[in-house]
Order: structure tokens, then C-alpha cells, then sequence
């Protein structure tokens, strides 16, 4: 497709319970962005990938969170032991190379609800 | 990041102009002035972003103050699509990969 894709785009999950959350970024895009946005909120920064490789966690708010994007194109964020805190909207984007000049794509988000 | 400071929210009728601030009084020189909107239940969307010069593209323009402790997004003519939350954000030069949003500015249009 033209744009970011992300799946889910909505997940509801029982408190403790691991989840997946897919993003498919433009075809060609090397570098990839998740952020994630609380209601009322603007989008936190929570990890980046050049390649395959993840070149800046710094966001991840605790190591219950966790990305991969093993063949540099489609990345996975996984939350495991899931708390009713994790409730919000998981953004993806990407851009054709590192750096905010390139301008971000954004998907349309994954609406996690931890009940 | 350096902080922007933005309105909470602004109102506008349709097919007129828009310019909505931004203060940034403690930009460092290598800091790039980004605005991104997003519209209700999307990720946000690049709208433009410029260094020291004024910018235009096709969906707005960005006039950049001489000291760059300031800047306006216009928006030439409002349609009721460009109802949106619009963030300004400064990326550091040397680390830019990473943006910085805060709460934005609500823009309603009016019809």
C-alpha cells in the first residue's frame, strides 16, 4: 500500500496478557519510528530502527516493552505482562532515511485497551 | 529538545486565512522548526519544517522570525479538512530522529 499500515488497529486485552502489534511501513523506508499517545496527550517518542537494527530504546518505558524489525522492513512491538497503565494509541511511522528532515509517514495507530 | 510554546486552541471561518503561532525562545542554531497535524482518530501528518529561511509548500507556509525565537504556520485558506491538533516541535540537528511533541493547538473551522 501507499502508507503506513498498522494491525490491530484496536486490541483489547486482560491485564497481564502479552501483545503483538504490527507495523508495515512504505516500501523502501529504511528508518522507523513507534511512538505512543496517552488521550489528550501529543505522541511520546519510544524507539527507532535504521535497518534492523533498533539504534535508539531510550522511550521504552520498561523492559516489558520490546520492538524487533528482523528483515528491516515490517517491525513488531510487543508488550508482555500488559497493565491497564499501557492503554493508548501506538503510532508507527517511517521516512526513506534517519532523520526527522525526511519527514514522518504515520499509520493510523493501534488503540490498545488493558481492562 | 528545546520547548515550543503554542495556544491551546484558535478558531477560524472557512476559506480564510489561518496563522497559527509558535514560541520557541530558547531555539539553540541547529534546531529545525517541524509542524505536524492530526486529524481526528490518524497519526499525525507532516505538514513542513525549515532551519532559518521561510518555507511554502503546497499545504502551508512557514514564516521563520529573524532571531528564531518564534514562527507561524498559514494555513491561505481554510477548509473545514484542515480542523486538526497542530504541533510545532524543534528537533536537534545533531539527534533530529527524535521529535518532541507537546499538547498542540486545536484549530476549528468554522463553516
Amino acid at each position: 500500500g501507499a502508507g503506513v499500515s498498522q494491525t490491530p488497529s484496536n486490541k483489547v486485552t486482560e491485564k497481564g496478557k502479552y501483545v503483538e502489534l504490527r507495523c508495515d511501513p512504505i516500501s523502501g523506508h529504511t528508518a522507523l519510528y513507534w511512538y505512543r499517545q496517552s488521550l489528550g496527550q501529543g505522541p511520546e517518542f519510544l524507539i527507532y530502527f535504521q535497518g534492523t537494527g533498533a539504534a535508539d530504546d531510550s522511550g521504552l518505558p520498561n523492559d516489558r516493552f520490546f520492538a524487533v524489525r528482523p528483515e528491516g522492513s515490517v517491525s513488531t512491538l510487543k508488550i508482555q505482562r500488559t497493565e491497564r497503565g499501557d492503554s493508548a494509541v501506538y503510532l508507527c511511522a517511517s521516512s526513506p532515511n534517519l532523520g526527522s528532515n525526511y519527514g514522518y509517514t504515520f499509520g493510523s495507530g493501534t488503540r490498545l485497551t488493558v481492562v | 529538545d528545546a520547548k515550543t510554546t503554542q495556544p491551546n486552541s484558535m478558531e477560524s471561518n472557512e476559506e480564510e486565512p489561518v496563522h497559527l503561532p509558535c514560541n520557541h525562545s530558547t531555539i539553540s542554531g541547529t534546531d529545525y522548526i517541524h509542524w505536524y497535524r492530526q486529524l481526528p482518530s490518524q497519526g499525525p501528518e507532516y505538514v513542513i519544517h525549515g532551519l532559518t529561511s521561510n518555507v511554502n509548500n503546497r499545504m502551508a507556509s512557514l514564516a521563520i522570525a529573524e532571531d528564531r525565537k518564534s514562527s507561524t504556520l498559514i494555513l491561505h485558506r481554510a477548509t473545514l479538512r484542515d480542523a486538526a491538533v497542530y504541533y510545532c516541535i524543534l528537533s536537534d540537528g545533531g539527534s533530529n530522529y527524535k521529535l518532541t511533541f507537546g499538547k498542540g493547538t486545536l484549530l476549528t473551522v468554522n463553516p
